[in-house]
């Protein structure tokens, strides 16, 4: 099974940052990566797919890069609804599987 | 309106079995894979299963976990989605979410990605 890493586990900013999520494939997976938020009590909602294609309706602020084991997801002029836990997910083979996710917090 | 909703969840012994149901809205259901997600409580999302669609024969896939024990099954005349689960264990507990998969190209492999989620149900299993 491929894992995936992800880093920091959490992380406080404020309104305004730019902050920038990793996560790592324990093998190469191209660039068959996508990237999640997730608000508390709520279902996920898609942000990115193939490392850096964002998902329709997706602010540009939400921007994704990467490619074989190392991806980033970065997040700028970080605002109140920004706050969530982002996941990353590997569909290059099955299982598919998620990183642990990074909670993004406000300072 | 694009919708997923599930239905289904509940209390359940260990060792019982529960059916999980996904309506599906506002798309064409039967172009698309369909996935089974499951959040423990206070955990991270872990990945279920999948039903291909019928040019890919229906078939499926499953996580390690649940296979032998958990079935996904596909109705496209009635845009629903299965999750029958049977000898369920305390480890089980968990909101199921369903999530559709959508097709795109690279370099003309087909690849498909979640890009549309319900919003969950409690499977809680308890004595």
């Amino acid at each position: 099974d491929i894992q995936m890493t992800q880093s920091p586990s959490s992380l406080s900013a404020s309104v305004g940052d730019t902050v920038t999520i990793t996560c790592r494939a324990s093998q190469g997976i191209a660039n068959y990566l996508a990237w999640f938020q997730q608000k508390p009590g709520k279902a996920p909602e898609s942000l990115v797919y193939a490392a850096s294609s964002l998902q329709s309706g997706v602010p540009s602020k939400f921007s994704g890069g990467g490619s074989g084991t190392d991806f980033t997801l970065t997040i700028s002029s970080l605002q109140p609804e920004d706050y969530a836990t982002y996941y990353c997910q590997q569909y290059n083979s099955y299982p598919l599987t998620f990183g642990g996710g990074t909670k993004v917090e406000i300072k | 309106e694009l919708q997923l909703v599930e239905s289904g969840g509940g209390l359940v012994q260990p060792g019982g079995s529960l059916r999980l149901s996904c309506a599906a809205s506002g798309f064409t259901f039967s172009d698309h894979y369909m996935d089974w997600v499951r959040q423990a409580p206070g955990k991270g999302l872990e990945w279920v299963g999948r039903t291909r669609n019928k040019p890919n024969s229906y078939t499926t896939e499953y996580a390690a976990s649940v296979r032998g024990r958990f079935t996904i099954s596909r109705d496209d005349s009635t845009n629903s989605l299965y999750l029958q689960m049977n000898s369920l264990k305390t480890e089980d507990t968990a909101v199921y979410f369903c999530a559709r998969s959508t097709r795109y190209y690279d370099n003309s492999a087909a690849l498909w990605f979640f890009d549309l989620w319900g919003r969950g149900t409690l499977v809680t299993v308890s004595s």
